[in-house]
């Protein structure tokens, strides 16, 4: 099956910096997104970005999917933006077992 | 707009005790429903998905079972809790590809239920 990895494992970030979050996945894949896990566990779509870029305020996201990796773009850093980064990847059908999610990347961004 | 609730939030249950999560989604038929779980620090991990009422896959062999008895409600349950299965457990749906206003398998996911098996 699909398999997904996420770099860097974690990352720890002062207030305003930028950083780059990197998703590789080992097969083509039509379905592609990107979620921020809150300190309180609770998942949030961030992209649905199977190809192409996407922007949304301080978020951006490019896949290539050509080349099969993803990155998360981070702007201008908030303490709000703590938490996991997960990316995950799956053939889109009917059916969610091809769906996978990569170990994620934990960001920590410090006040 | 769709929503979707779990309960209960959080859950401390001794070994050898029963389950039940349930998770209800509002506002879109026919969802495919799942249940993952996340294990502290790690991942998360299918362990159950539905494309339709009493239609259930398995993804991992183990001591919990699910069942959707309406179309937009799933159950987690199992009949004896082991200390393995603490963990955050997440519901999600999605729609089948191309309905709607979704692209492919547009994933969301519940509030999630933190389950502590002492």
């Amino acid at each position: 099956g699909i398999q997904v990895e996420q770099s860097p494992p974690d990352l720890i970030l002062q207030e305003g910096a930028n950083s780059t979050l990197r998703c590789n996945f080992s097969d083509s894949v039509n379905n592609l997104q990107w979620f921020h896990q809150n300190p309180w566990g609770q998942l949030i779509n961030l992209f649905y970005i199977p190809s192409g870029t996407k922007q949304n305020g301080r978020l951006s996201a490019t896949t290539v999917a050509t080349e099969r990796y993803s990155l998360l773009y981070i702007s201008s850093s908030q303490t709000t933006d703590s938490g996991v980064y997960f990316c995950a990847a799956g053939r889109g059908d009917n059916y969610g077992q091809n769906f996978v999610f990569g170990p994620g990347t934990r960001l920590s961004v410090l006040p | 707009s769709q929503t979707i609730h779990q309960w209960p939030a959080t859950l401390v249950q001794p070994v050898g005790s029963p389950l039940s999560l349930e998770c209800t989604v509002e506002g879109t038929s026919n969802p495919n429903l799942y249940w993952y779980r996340q294990a502290a620090g790690r991942g998360l991990q299918l362990l159950f998905y539905s494309v339709g009422i009493g239609q259930i896959s398995s993804e991992v062999p183990q001591n919990l079972s699910a069942s959707r008895p309406q179309d937009r409600q799933f159950i987690l349950s199992s009949k004896k809790l082991l200390l393995s299965d603490s963990g955050f457990y997440l519901c999600a749906w999605s729609l089948p590809s191309g309905t709607g206003i979704f692209s492919g398998n547009t994933i969301y996911f519940g509030e999630g239920s933190w389950l502590t098996v002492v």
